[in-house]
């Protein structure tokens, strides 16, 4: 698959926000999309954006898209405790709608 | 509620044993995924099926076979166990169609093979 890109670790203090930013190289894909793996647990769909579209907001979440640069970022407003996990950014493509390509993954740590 | 569930959270094998893995869903998915999760590497698709009986090759689908005789259940086998198969192994499950591709994960198996 095509290389996404993410930085290992961030981290933040409680009431700050995060932002975790993602790179790919295959300008085809149709949708994108950010899921977050708690500790001990699978993953779970957080958010998504669709190719054509440049921002998304969803309650603390934002998703900016800048497809020129092929770079993803999630913004998490008021970052909480409950928001330390790892973050993948995924990109899914037109023709093989059925897989997802990931990225390495960006662990968030939040500190009091 | 969507559910996918694993045979076990943590493995331990030996180098050589034939390893089973399995995963069942209860959505009444079609596609069925396994993944395998490194540091720094993150997931990457070993295999996935569409349907009953029908299976596809991933990005790393070497050392590894799959079997999906019913629907809900699909199954990763390491026929030959080695150390650099340990790792740490994610199920996951879809509706099939186009849109957005929420996929649905397990808990994961946690593998150490000595």
């Amino acid at each position: 698959g095509e290389d996404v890109e993410q930085s290992l670790f961030l981290s933040v203090r409680e009431g700050d926000s995060s932002v975790i930013n993602c790179t790919y190289t295959d300008s085809s894909s149709t949708y994108l999309y950010w899921y977050k793996q708690e500790p001990g647990a699978g993953l779970q769909l957080l958010t998504y954006i669709f190719s054509n579209m440049d921002m998304k907001q969803d309650q603390r979440l934002t998703v900016l898209l800048n497809k020129k640069d092929k770079h993803l970022s999630l913004r998490i407003a008021d970052t909480q405790t409950g928001d330390s996990a790892i973050y993948f950014c995924a990109e899914s493509f037109s023709g093989t709608a059925s897989k997802l390509t990931f990225g390495t993954g960006t662990r968030l740590q939040v500190t009091l | 509620d969507v559910k996918v569930t694993q045979s076990s959270r943590y493995l331990v094998k030996r180098t050589g044993e034939k390893v089973f893995l399995e995963c069942v869903q209860d959505m009444d998915h079609e596609n069925m995924f396994w993944y395998r999760q490194d540091p720094g590497l993150g997931l990457r698709l070993i295999y996935f099926s569409y349907d009953v009986k029908m299976k596809e090759k991933g990005d790393i689908p070497e050392g590894y076979s799959v079997s999906r005789e019913k629907k809900e259940r699909f199954s990763l086998i390491l026929e030959s166990a080695s150390t650099n198969q340990t790792s740490m192994y994610l199920c996951a499950s879809r509706s099939r169609g186009g849109g957005i591709n929420e996929q649905f994960f397990g808990p994961g198996t946690r593998l150490t093979v000595l």
